[in-house]
């Protein structure tokens, strides 16, 4: 079964340094791997998604993540925050080899810029 | 395109009472997925539909909860009858194919 673990509630940064929000997954076959943010009473806006090719899938709004195999990790990462990023990101998995569309998503990371 | 569309926004009813929410995915789009998103348990997948058809509804949560999706344009979730525990906020998102879901802004429900 297909799983995906976002091990941080919350993570805080200040403006203009770097940020990480962490996502880890388990899938039997190939992982088809999504990120998404969600606004304060607002649906859920597709990020980024890795398919297959290049590691490190560029995004909207300047982020990126990098995907990793071995470590079966899929990390969020933006190189200066800004307060406008503070938001709910969820990681979802989807499995490739079960032929169906079911999305699994983690539980959240909330992420709070401090000016 | 107007991306997908739900209502109400807003909902508010007593316990009992059937409660029918609404969703209008993207024009084009042939999977359509209904969740359900609480403090407690996250976001959670009731049902998904490809070109019109449930093919997995093993998260609706009991034989209160149904969905239909009469056609490509529309589909409605319904629970009959309604408990204080099923309130939470809905949301209904489509895609086409191996692509990314676009959500509706959701639709609050309050059981009282």
């Amino acid at each position: 079964a297909q799983s995906v673990a976002q091990p941080e509630d919350q993570v805080n940064v200040a403006e203009g340094n770097p940020l990480t929000v962490k996502c880890t997954y388990s899938v039997s076959g190939n992982p088809y791997l999504f990120w998404y943010v969600q606004y304060p009473n607002r649906g859920l806006q597709f990020l980024l998604k890795y398919i297959t090719g290049d590691n490190l899938v560029k995004g909207s709004y300047g982020f990126e993540a990098e995907f990793n195999k071995s470590q079966t990790s899929f990390h969020l990462k933006k190189p200066s925050a800004l307060v406008s990023d503070s938001a709910l990101y969820f990681c979802a998995v989807r499995d490739l080899n079960t032929g169906g569309f079911k999305t699994i998503f983690g539980a959240g990371t909330r992420l709070f810029v401090k000016a | 395109d107007a991306g997908v569309i739900q209502s109400p926004r807003h909902e508010v009813t007593e316990m009992g009472q059937e409660v029918t929410l609404r969703c209008k995915p993207i024009s084009g789009h042939d999977y359509l997925f209904w969740y359900r998103q609480t403090m407690m348990r996250g976001l959670e997948l009731l049902i998904y539909f490809n070109n019109n058809v449930p093919i997995d509804d093993s998260g609706m949560p009991e034989d209160r909860f149904s969905a239909k999706m009469p056609n490509a344009s529309f589909s409605t979730l319904k629970i009959q009858p309604s408990e204080p525990r099923d309130s939470a906020v809905y949301f209904c998102a489509s895609s086409s194919s191996y692509n990314e879901q676009f959500f509706g802004p959701g639709t609050r429900l309050t059981v009282l």
